[in-house]
C-alpha cells in the first residue's frame, strides 16, 4: 500500500498569518490527492481534491482563495491556508488513493490564536 | 446525497468486554462500505471492507456485515484489547461514476482498559 506522510504533525500560528501543510506520498506516485478536515466530534468533511499539474476542484462552501492548494509533483501536494481565523482551527488530513483502497496521512492539528 | 451515522462515543470497555459500533448509512446504489481505525498520532488506517450486500469483512477479529436491508455495517470485536484503543470511521464510497470520494462517519473513540 502507499505511504502518506504529513507534516507538521501540528502547528500553532496567529490570526492573519498563513500555513502551508504538506502531504507526500512516498512510494506511490499519485496523480490525485484528497484534502479533508475534521472538526471535533464531526465526520471528516472532504474540501478539495488535488490534481497533479492543473487545479485543485473544491467542494462546495470551501473557498478556494483561502485554501490554497498545490499539487506541483507527483508525490507533494501542498495546502495552504491564508489569512487564518480561529475558525481555521481543526484537524487536517490528506489521502491518497492507491487502485481501489485510500490511504491517509497521520493529519495536522491546526490552531490559531 | 450520501451519509453514514455512527454510533456517538467515546465508549469505554474493560479489557476481554465485546464491542459493537453501530453504523448505518444511506445512499444511492451499491455503495462499498468500510471501516477505518486511527491510532493515537497517527493515519487512517483500513481496518475491513465490504463491498456487496451480505459480504462480511475481518481482520484482526474485527468483522462487520454490509446489511441492505437494514443498511448497516456494525463493527463487531468479540473480546477487545488494550491495543484496539483508538477512533473508528465508518465509512462508504459511492458506485456512481464522479461521486467516488469516501463519505465518513463522525468517528468513535474507544477505550479499553486493562
Amino acid at each position: 500500500g502507499a505511504v502518506v506522510s504529513q507534516h507538521p504533525s501540528w502547528v500553532i500560528c496567529k490570526s492573519g498569518t498563513s500555513v502551508k501543510i504538506e502531504c507526500r506520498s512516498l512510494d506511490f506516485q499519485a496523480t490525485t490527492m484528497f484534502w479533508y478536515r475534521q472538526f471535533p466530534k464531526q465526520s471528516l468533511m472532504l474540501m478539495a481534491t488535488s490534481n497533479e499539474g492543473s487545479k485543485a476542484t473544491y467542494e462546495q462552501g470551501v473557498e478556494k482563495d483561502k485554501f490554497l492548494i498545490n499539487h506541483a509533483s507527483l508525490t507533494l501536494s501542498t495546502l495552504t491556508v491564508t489569512s487564518a481565523h480561529p475558525e481555521d482551527s481543526s484537524f487536517y488530513i490528506c489521502s491518497v488513493r492507491a487502485g481501489t483502497e485510500a490511504f491517509f496521512g497521520q493529519g495536522t492539528r491546526l490552531t490559531v490564536v | 446525497g450520501n451519509s453514514v451515522t455512527q454510533m456517538e462515543g467515546p465508549v469505554t470497555l474493560s479489557e476481554e468486554a465485546f464491542l459493537t459500533i453501530n453504523c448505518t448509512y444511506t445512499a444511492t446504489g451499491y455503495p462499498s462500505l468500510f471501516w477505518y481505525v486511527q491510532y493515537p498520532g497517527e493515519g487512517l488506517q483500513l481496518l475491513l471492507k465490504a463491498t456487496k450486500a451480505d459480504d462480511k469483512g475481518s481482520n484482526k477479529g474485527f468483522e462487520a456485515t454490509y446489511r441492505k436491508e437494514t443498511t448497516s455495517f456494525h463493527l463487531e470485536k468479540g473480546s477487545v484489547q488494550v491495543s484496539d484503543s483508538a477512533v473508528y470511521f465508518c465509512a462508504l464510497r459511492s458506485s456512481s461514476g464522479s461521486a467516488r470520494q469516501l463519505t465518513f462517519g463522525s468517528g468513535t473513540q474507544l477505550t479499553v482498559l486493562p
